[in-house]
């Protein structure tokens, strides 16, 4: 029981290009999300995804796109980066949509845009 | 407007002896709320959360926290620290059912 798995763990970009992140989960969980955490702001919500088929924008969605490709699996797109999007980025599901459920974390993918 | 806050950016505290990190937060209607861990290079990892009921709230490793409706707190505590307790520390508040809202982190060292 992997949890939650991500790659690449790093990835070195030039502005204007473009990039895919993956995430997989293997415990059955309905709802992944996706998060940027910079330095001394905490985690954000970039877009999630309440069951398998559908997506909804986060706190910071602009300049990413989504895609819950079945219920395991939810990738995150850069299609044109910018330094602004140098960060670490985190893949989480959690069972159910809810207030109550905690969520599980991957490992990160540290990203450089230059 | 959702909000948590961390005021503390670091909290020192030698082994052995009592921790508190502390958390206040800002949310409309019944909050969740929620402490992760970061270790090094590593994702978060769910210590506890409080739902509703007792206010004493118990967690992984020894961890746990007290909601405080009145004072609108959840601070995370341990009453032995241990030096492999070292690492940042989340508070997080669940608005709704598909949003946390993460503080900016509050990192522990406990010196040996």
């Amino acid at each position: 029981n992997a949890g939650v798995t991500q790659t690449p763990k790093f990835q070195v970009l030039k502005t204007g290009q473009s990039m895919t992140l993956q995430c997989a989960q293997d415990m059955n969980h309905n709802s992944m999300y996706w998060y940027r955490q910079d330095p001394g702001m905490g985690l954000r919500l970039i877009y999630y995804s309440a069951s398998e088929g559908t997506t909804d924008k986060g706190e910071v969605p602009n300049g990413y796109n989504v895609s819950r490709l079945n219920k395991r699996e939810f990738s995150l797109r850069l299609e044109s980066a910018a330094p602004s999007q140098t960060s670490v980025y985190f893949c989480a599901s959690s069972a159910l949509p809810g207030e109550g459920y905690e969520q599980y974390f991957g490992p990160g993918t540290r990203l450089t845009v230059t | 407007a959702q909000s948590v806050a961390q005021p503390e950016d670091q909290v020192n505290v030698a082994e052995g002896n009592p921790l508190t990190v502390k958390c206040t937060y800002s949310v409309s209607g019944n909050p969740y709320l929620f402490w992760y861990v970061q270790y090094p290079n590593r994702g978060l990892q769910f210590l506890l959360k409080y739902i509703t009921g007792d206010n004493l709230v118990k967690g992984s490793y020894g961890f746990e926290a007290e909601f405080n409706k009145s004072q609108t707190s959840f601070h995370l505590k341990k009453p032995s620290a241990l030096v492999s307790d070292s690492a940042l520390y989340f508070c997080a508040v669940s608005p709704g059912a598909n949003n946390l809202f993460f503080g900016t982190g509050t990192r522990l060292t406990v010196i040996p």
